[in-house]
């Protein structure tokens, strides 16, 4: 089973900063089957990064992936107030065929 | 516009059955792979189980092996989870997702169905 481990558990920034969440997984991902989501309370996760790197339709630019093998990175440039929110990175490979990271709790400082 | 809409939710006992529904729209269902995913109260999200479009290819995790099945009726566009001797563990908002094929990702969720298992 690939175990991805999201760090940290929370960060807390302020609007305007620049976040930076990391998903590092137990063996090599193939980074096409990498993926970051975006959670807020009572809504479902949203895509926000395919393959790593591409962003989903209509995610803004301020979101960028990027990553290989076993350590995938989630940058957020500029912060704005409705970034504030869970986020998770999810594989796609061996058994289960998917898992997901425990996820980071991204909140206002 | 891609729409999602689970139901069959609810409370139910333990060793009980419960079956959920998703009911697709705005894209061609027939197409794609489909999955369940679940999230625990105040947990992270788990894939339970996934469908290939032509209902034959079927997956499982392993936690729910042998005791759910996956199904769908592309006639229908509509995705179901039976959901056999049900556990606490098991007590979870339920969200069905539209898998991207070249990626693998979730390109869509539902809003998700609440499953308590309790006495």
């Amino acid at each position: 089973e690939i175990v991805l481990t999201q760090s940290p558990g929370t960060l807390s920034l302020s609007p305007g900063e620049r976040a930076t969440l990391s998903c590092r997984a137990s063996q090599s991902v193939n980074s096409r089957y990498l993926a970051w989501y975006q959670q807020k309370p009572g809504q479902a996760p949203r895509l926000l990064i395919y393959g790593a790197s591409s962003r989903a339709t209509g995610i803004p630019d301020r979101f960028s992936g990027s990553g290989s093998g076993t350590d995938f990175t989630l940058t957020i440039s500029r912060l704005e107030p409705e970034d504030f929110a869970v986020y998770y990175c999810q594989q796609y490979g061996g058994s289960p065929l998917y898992t997901f990271g425990q996820g980071t709790t991204l909140e206002i400082k | 516009e891609v729409q999602l809409l689970e139901s069959g939710g609810g409370l139910v006992q333990p060793g009980g059955s419960l079956r959920l529904s998703c009911a697709a729209s705005g894209f061609t269902f027939t197409n794609y792979v489909m999955s369940w995913v679940r999230q625990a109260p105040g947990k992270g999200l788990q894939w339970v189980s996934g469908i290939a479009s032509n209902g034959i290819t079927i997956a499982y995790a392993d936690s729910v092996k042998g005791r759910f099945t996956i199904s769908r009726d592309n006639s229908k566009n509509t995705l179901y989870l039976q959901m056999n001797s049900l556990r606490a563990e098991d007590t979870a908002t339920y969200y069905c997702a539209q898998r991207n094929g070249d990626y693998a990702y979730f390109a869509f969720w539902g809003q998700g169905t609440l499953v308590t298992v309790s006495s």
